[in-house]
């Protein structure tokens, strides 16, 4: 079975710098995809990035950027000029490329606040 | 413009109680999911319909029992109450395939955050 762990519960930002979100993940499969989602107040689920396991190149959605280390089995979420607005619970997620199990295993979260 | 949509968003009921939440996705997706995010805020999966059909159903009690009545609705009826069913609960909807490539995300609705008294 697979797991993601994320062993930071929380961290803090000053506003405009940057932040590295950690995830490490366990599997036996050679093709996945991992994600990351942002869960502000709202409890909305928003997706920030994706990655797939084939794909060598590293995500980047604008500011947000990952750090896909494959053989390590870590998948970092960086987060450059941090704003307010990024303010959020943030999860790391893996799934199976097989449509029969195509759940979403998801990390514990990480809680970031961002310092004004 | 809302892609999946949960009905009702708050439940307060009582234990013991028979209550359901409905899900409905436009995005024309051919998987549902339902997840339960609980006080720690920990996600997990309970079920997924793939075209109507039943494809993942975890260790979850058989007091629940999600219902697809067609592949853009999926209803979740939740019978006998119990405290510990107090949680946050998601629906959430794929395209397993789309021509030209595979497409894995998963669309979330806003979550219903039920009570149990």
């Amino acid at each position: 079975a697979q797991t993601v762990t994320q062993s930071q519960p929380e961290m803090s930002v000053q506003e405009a710098e940057t932040v590295t979100l950690s995830c490490t993940y366990d599997t036996s499969e050679s093709d996945y995809y991992l994600f990351w989602y942002k869960q502000p107040p709202s409890r909305q689920m928003i997706l920030v990035i994706r990655q797939e396991a084939y794909k060598q190149q590293n995500a980047t959605e604008n500011r947000f950027s990952v750090n896909f280390q494959k053989a390590a089995k870590s998948f970092s979420l960086k987060i450059s000029d941090s704003q307010l607005g990024d303010a959020a619970m943030y999860f790391c997620a893996y799934r199976s490329v097989s449509g029969a199990n195509s759940k979403l295993t998801f990390g514990k979260g990480i809680t970031l606040s961002v310092r004004p | 413009d809302t892609a999946v949509s949960q009905t009702p968003k708050y439940l307060v009921t009582q234990m013991g109680n028979d209550k359901s939440i409905k899900c409905e996705q436009n995005l024309g997706h051919d998987t549902m999911y339902w997840y339960k995010q609980d006080s720690k805020k920990f996600l997990k999966i309970m079920f997924s319909y793939n075209n109507k059909e039943l494809i993942i159903n975890e260790t979850v009690p058989n007091r629940f029992s999600p219902k697809s009545p067609d592949k853009a609705h999926l209803n979740l009826h939740i019978n006998s109450l119990e405290l510990g069913d107090s949680a946050v609960y998601f629906c959430a909807s794929s395209q397993e395939w789309l021509a030209g490539g595979k497409h894995y995300e998963q669309y979330f609705g806003p979550g219903t955050r039920l009570t149990v008294t």
